[in-house]
């Protein structure tokens, strides 16, 4: 079946650039996304990449997207404070609206 | 800007009760889905609207969950009896159809089960 893996926590000092790491199963997604959970809050769309891209930045963010090995990447560059929250990676499941998403990887950035 | 409200934050209720949590999406926004997101895990679907009509509810335990969207807008997502595994975060989210993985969440419903 269908499953999104992450890493559990990254730590990362104000200012350096975060990596958050995330590997799919679904060869047949249409598009991969990141999304930002603050605590006691719902999800926030930050961004998305389709299926048939490498790459896409969008200001500080940038995301990665490795076919061949099914591994998604998002990088913040100057990662600030307020950036510390849960990141979840999802997979759409083929071309439909349903989303699978990993564990989340809790981002902590300290001064 | 247009949110997805939910009702209540946060609900506490013993075993064996029933319990109801309700979700008003964006305004013409037809797909509407409901999360459950066990502290430490990834939310995941337990049914999708499209309009009034179930789409998906594969993984809505059915035999103490129900959720309806009667009037294709606000939904209600009930379950009766409650147990202690359903302690989670209840979230809504709703889209527009056909742009796809662009879901709006909501703050969400806390539910403890005692």
């Amino acid at each position: 079946g269908e499953d999104v893996e992450q890493s559990l926590f990254l730590s990362v000092r104000e200012g350096d650039s975060s990596v958050i790491n995330c590997t799919y199963t679904d060869s047949s997604s249409t598009y991969l996304y990141w999304y930002k959970q603050e605590p006691g809050a719902g999800l926030q769309l930050l961004t998305y990449i389709f299926s048939n891209m490498d790459m896409k930045q969008d200001q500080r963010l940038t995301v990665l997207l490795n076919k061949k090995d099914k591994h998604l990447s998002l990088r913040i560059a100057d990662t600030q404070t307020g950036d510390s929250a849960i990141y979840f990676c999802a997979e759409s499941i083929g071309d439909t609206d349903k989303l699978i998403f990993g564990t989340g990887t809790r981002l902590q950035v300290f001064p | 800007e247009a949110e997805v409200a939910q009702s209540p934050r946060y609900k506490i209720t013993e075993k064996s009760q029933a319990v109801a949590f309700w979700c008003d999406p964006i305004s013409g926004h037809a797909t509407l889905y409901w999360y459950r997101q066990i502290l430490g895990q990834g939310p995941e679907l337990l049914v999708q609207f499209q309009d009034e009509s179930v789409v998906d509810d594969s993984q809505l335990p059915k035999d103490r969950f129900s959720a309806e969207r009667l009037k294709g807008v606000d939904s209600t997502l009930k379950i009766q009896p409650a147990e202690l595994g359903d302690s989670a975060m209840y979230l809504c989210a709703s889209s527009v159809p056909g742009q796809v993985g662009e879901q709006y969440f909501g703050p969400g419903t806390r539910l403890t089960v005692t």
